[in-house]
């Protein structure tokens, strides 16, 4: 069982430059969501995805596109890189609650991906 | 000020020693709280849930004080494969889904 798969794990990009972060899962779970981790500070939401067709913004989002086209994938883009958009990216997926146990479920996470912005 | 706050330590400790850390948070309608373990460059997994009566996971015991806004972790007989960070996460209910906040992390180091 594969879990949540991101690639690529690390990546250089100039100023400017556009990319594509790959996210699947195959754990069939509705909700998915991308991470920025930097140092000294916590994991910080980027954008979310409670179903195939809906995304939203989570705290950080100006600078990033998301689509969600299938429960499985859910790819991250950066429209034109900067240097403070350098920082490790996680991909996460868990089961959405429903009311059924009053709280959210384990979140599962990708292994990461390094991208520096030069 | 900062959902979710934690000592980032770290925390150096002898190989069987017992090492304890909170993390206190900000929202007072928060209504679940999970520690996650980090290992060096690597993704972050469920340690435990918290409960409101507090339980215990092995060596692991985590605590919830909600008047004081607090929860805590306590490893006890602490093993080398201890090391690593680890990160307080406060849930809250919103209209159609929860709310996460992670904690920065508290590094624990367990020397031989």
């Amino acid at each position: 069982n594969a879990g949540v798969t991101q690639t690529p794990k690390f990546q250089v990009l100039k100023t400017g430059q556009s990319m594509t972060l790959q996210c699947a899962q195959d754990m069939n779970h509705e909700y998915m969501s991308w991470y920025r981790q930097d140092p000294g500070m916590g994991l910080r939401l980027i954008h979310y995805s409670v179903g195939a067709g809906i995304t939203d913004q989570g705290e950080v989002p100006n600078g990033y596109n998301v689509s969600r086209s299938t429960t499985e994938d859910f790819p991250l883009r950066l429209l034109s890189a900067a240097p403070s958009q350098t920082s490790v990216y996680f991909c996460a997926s868990r089961d959405r609650d429903r009311g059924r146990i009053g709280r959210p479920g384990e979140l599962f996470f990708g292994e990461g991906s390094r991208l520096t912005v030069l | 000020r900062k959902e979710v706050e934690q000592d980032p330590g770290p925390f150096n400790v002898p190989e069987g020693a017992t090492v304890a850390f909170n993390c206190t948070y900000s929202n007072s309608a928060s209504q679940s709280f999970f520690w996650y373990r980090q290992d060096c460059r690597k993704e972050p997994k469920l340690l435990m849930s918290v409960y409101s009566s507090g339980n215990e996971d092995g060596r692991f015991t985590a605590q919830l004080n909600r008047a004081s806004q607090y929860i805590s972790l306590l490893i006890r007989d602490s093993k080398l494969s201890d090391s690593a960070t680890y990160l307080c996460v406060v849930s809250r209910p919103l209209s159609n889904d929860y709310k996460l906040s992670f904690g920065a992390g508290t590094t624990v180091t367990v020397r031989a």
